[in-house]
């Protein structure tokens, strides 16, 4: 069973471009989770799917950021007209089910953005 | 709302020593506590977590931690430290285990030889 998967695993992109970063959780898993960890930090949630379904998105800044999570194919974190301090590792991970305290969720290798 | 607060930015000790990692944590909610590890540039692999059954959590390469509610801590412990335990530890609690996590700022462990 492979793990979760993201792609790319490196990201360059000059000011002002677009970053698409992809996210296929686990098989069997329908709930996916974003998180960015900025140099030196922790990781800070940003957004959970479900299938077509963006359940909380409390973490995600109000402009330029969006995340999908169609009913076929990965998850997608899109960043519009990307700014410096958008350089960050983001992490996704994906669990199966909302059970109460059991679930674990699973992290991908994370994609290393840096924008020039 | 929940938070997590790491209190050793840094920790360093000699191989084949005891390692401990401090983690307190606060919650509204009947927490899910977990332990992850991040190698360099590497992705978070799950060390362990509690889900309100035995206070003491096994978990992998020998790790274990110890959920204690009156002092609202989850300290990560390990008996005999190896070369391959050097990385960032991250402390996370979640209210129900499966919503989102919030992460410790995390403590860097380096192994002297």
């Amino acid at each position: 069973n492979a793990g979760v998967m993201q792609n790319p695993r490196h990201l360059v992109r000059r000011r002002g471009q677009e970053a698409r970063l992809r996210c296929s959780p686990m098989k069997g898993h329908s709930h996916v989770y974003w998180y960015r960890q900025l140099p030196e930090e922790g990781l800070k949630f940003m957004v959970y799917l479900q299938k077509e379904n963006i359940i909380d998105e409390s973490g995600m800044p109000k402009e330029r950021f969006s995340a999908e999570f169609p009913k076929e194919g990965p998850s997608i974190l899109r960043i519009q007209q990307v700014v410096r301090g958008d350089s960050a590792a983001y992490f996704c991970a994906s669990s199966p089910s909302l059970a109460l305290t059991t679930d674990t969720q699973y992290f991908g290798p994370g994609t290393r953005l840096t924008v020039l | 709302a929940q938070s997590v607060t790491q209190l050793d930015s840094h920790v360093s000790v000699s191989e084949g020593t005891p390692v401990l990692l401090r983690c307190n944590y606060s919650s509204s909610y009947s927490p899910s506590l977990f332990w992850y590890v991040q190698h360099p540039n590497k992705g978070l692999q799950l060390l362990l977590k509690y889900t309100s059954a035995a206070t003491l959590v096994k978990g992998i390469n020998g790790f274990e931690a110890e959920f204690k509610k009156s002092e609202t801590s989850f300290h990560l412990t390990k008996p005999s430290a190896h070369m391959s335990d050097a990385a960032e530890y991250f402390c996370v609690v979640s209210p129900f285990g499966n919503e989102k996590l919030t992460f410790g700022t995390g403590t860097r462990l380096t192994i002297i030889p």
